[in-house]
Order: structure tokens, then C-alpha cells, then sequence
């Protein structure tokens, strides 16, 4: 069983486009975390959002948690192709470990 | 602080083969995870230690694979009489105790190609 679904699986869009891809769960989270991946390299932690409702901003990048604590977006505004990779939500299963989302593979086309 | 560094990057197999990954943790972090990730998928937990205590295993971690963390530094994940469905990235991470919300630090990984 899955805990975290992200939405679109993939995602294509030109350059200079706004994009929001998202992350949700069943299950009530105390934190999210959001990474980005890029090809033969492990993941690389962005933000982490800890209250419901947050809204975090890194540049161009916006990250929101739902006010339940069971979702989360990530909103990326004038799309470069430097944003490219694959993006994955975490959460902490137990007080222990974190458990990953599927992933949204992200393409921006110059 | 170097980083998480793992080694070898990339490994080519045959089937039946042992193989053995090393992850050199940074050396302030007392916790140290191996996750597995297919292609297109987000990582899978197998394995966690504090220092050198390994406190969980996840179920995909069949008898064929084992972990160690002598010392409480580095680690070493050995699959042994590898399959073909063992083709994957190994990724290690390290964090600090101070709690998940402050996330980890993933080296670059293991490709392992099983043929």
C-alpha cells in the first residue's frame, strides 16, 4: 500500500510555464517533505512544511500543506529547464523512517 | 563535510553473484538508511541503523541481503546470490537525532545491473 500518491506521474510543459503537482495521503502526517532528483544522483531535500496550511516559498518554487496535513502542492511559477527532475513527497512513517511518495517526473522544454 | 559517499556508483553482475555496497555516512549523523528505488519510482525503504544498531528491516529485505554498521560508522549492504530483480538504486541517506523533520542526506547511490 502506497501512503502518498503524487499526481501527474509525468509532466512536459514549455519553459516559462506555471506548473503545480501535488502529493496526498489517507493518512495524517506531521510533516511533509518535498525532494527533487535529478538522473544518477539521490534525492536533494527542498522544504520540509510542518503545520497545516503552511505555505513555504523557495524562488520560484511554492510549497503548501494542507490544512489536514494529509496533502501537500508544490507550485512552480515560470518554469526553467534547470527545474527538471523527478520531484518526491516524504513523510515520517512512525517516529523512525521517512516513506516516499511515487514520484512526479518532471520535463521542461526550452 | 563531504557528504554522504557511496561506492562502487555503478555495478554490473552476473546472476548468482554476491555483491557488496559501501555508504560512508556524514560523520555527525548517528542514523544511517538504505532504500531501494526502481526506475520511475520513488525510494522503498529496507533498512535503518542508529549507530550501530540495526533496529528495523522492511519485509523486502530478503534473507539474501544483509547490513552492518560496525562501530556505528560506516555501512556495508551485501546481497548475496543476486537476482535479476535486484537491478535497482541503493540509495543510503544519513540523519542527524533531532528528528525527521530536518530530512536526510542521500548519496548519489549504487546502480546495480543484475545480468
Amino acid at each position: 500500500t502506497q501512503l502518498l500518491e503524487q499526481s501527474p506521474q509525468f509532466l512536459s510543459i514549455q519553459e516559462g510555464e506555471n506548473l503545480t503537482v501535488y502529493c496526498n495521503s489517507s493518512s495524517v502526517f506531521s510533516s511533509l517533505q518535498w525532494y527533487r532528483q535529478e538522473p544518477g544522483e539521490g534525492p536533494v531535500l527542498l522544504v520540509t512544511v510542518v503545520t497545516g496550511g503552511e505555505v513555504k516559498k523557495l524562488k520560484r518554487l511554492t510549497f503548501q500543506f494542507g490544512d489536514a496535513r494529509k496533502d501537500s502542492s508544490l507550485h512552480i511559477t515560470a518554469a526553467q529547464p534547470g527545474d527538471t527532475g523527478l520531484y518526491l513527497c516524504a513523510g515520517p512513517f512512525g517516529n523512525e523512517k521517512l516513506t516516499f511518495g511515487t514520484g512526479t517526473r518532471l520535463t521542461i522544454i526550452p | 563535510d563531504t557528504g554522504v559517499s557511496q561506492n562502487p556508483r555503478h555495478k554490473i553482475t552476473k546472476r548468482g553473484q554476491n555483491v557488496t555496497f559501501r555508504c560512508d555516512p556524514i560523520s555527525e549523523h548517528n542514523r544511517l538508511y538504505w532504500y531501494r528505488q526502481t526506475l520511475g519510482q520513488g525510494p522503498e525503504f529496507l533498512t535503518y541503523f542508529q549507530n550501530e544498531a540495526q533496529l528495523e528491516k522492511s519485509r523486502l529485505l530478503s534473507d539474501r541481503f544483509s547490513a552492518e554498521r560496525p562501530k556505528g560508522s560506516f555501512s556495508t549492504l551485501e546481497i548475496q546470490r543476486t537476482e535479476q530483480g535486484d537491478s535497482a538504486m541503493y540509495l543510503c541517506a544519513s540523519s542527524t537525532n533531532r528528528g525527521l523533520g530536518y530530512g536526510y542526506t542521500f548519496g548519489s547511490g549504487t546502480r546495480l545491473t543484475v545480468v
